[in-house]
């Protein structure tokens, strides 16, 4: 079975470019997160999505950060513009939602880097 | 304010040996903890839960424990070996609800040869 599929690995870009990023979750998976990660410290969720609908965005910069999972399956996560402090790396996760065995299962990531 | 703290340093144990790796919190009452592992360059990849009624928890050379008194998860890995090298990271959920978790900062371990 395919794991959680992220797209691109790497990407640099100068500041005030946009960027996206794809993420294709496991198969079957109606829970979707995003993250981000900075060096030395932990993941932190930026936007989860149940099937379709965002249903915690908190913590989702919403100037300039902006998320998609139109049918419910993959998911792009949008900057625009892209600020210096955006560098880090972007975690996409899904689980099958099962309200004590939500494990999450994370693609590998894309680092951004912002010039 | 709501907290999670890992081993601050790095830990570096001889193989063969045991690693404890600590998760302290403040200000969650979490329903469950997990655990996961960080290589370079790579996703978090789950290891174990631990619901808050389970005092222990045991995979192959993995124990974790998890003491809601103390607010505090002990992570064992036994009979360490290189390949067990990585960071770890405790997650728990700190939000009510069942999907989210909070992660910490991990703690890197080396298992030296």
């Amino acid at each position: 079975e395919a794991g959680v599929v992220q797209s691109p690995r790497y990407k640099i870009i100068e500041k005030k470019q946009p960027v996206a990023f794809w993420c294709n979750p496991i198969s079957g998976h109606n829970t979707l997160y995003w993250y981000l990660q900075n060096l030395g410290q932990g993941p932190e969720l930026l936007i989860r999505y149940e099937n379709e609908e965002a249903v915690d965005d908190s913590q989702l910069p919403k100037d300039r950060f902006s998320a998609e999972r139109l049918k419910g399956v993959d998911s792009t996560l949008k900057i625009q513009p892209a600020e210096l402090g955006d560098s880090a790396v972007y975690l996409c996760a899904s689980s099958s939602g099962q309200k004590f065995n939500n494990e999450q299962f994370f693609g590998p990531g894309t680092r951004l880097t912002v010039l | 304010s709501q907290k999670i703290e890992q081993n601050s340093e790095a830990l570096n144990i001889q193989e063969g040996k045991t690693a404890t790796l600590t998760c302290n919190y403040t200000n969650y009452s979490p329903a469950y903890l997990q655990w996961y592992r960080q290589d370079p360059g790579r996703g978090p990849v789950f290891l174990l839960l631990i619901r808050e009624n389970e005092k222990e928890k045991r995979k192959e050379r993995l124990k974790v424990t998890f003491d809601t008194t103390l607010k505090q998860s002990l992570f064992h890995i036994t009979a360490s070996q290189p390949a067990d090298s990585a960071t770890y990271l405790c997650a728990l959920d700190g939000s009510g609800s069942a999907r989210q978790l909070t992660f910490g900062s991990g703690t890197q371990l080396t298992v030296l040869p």
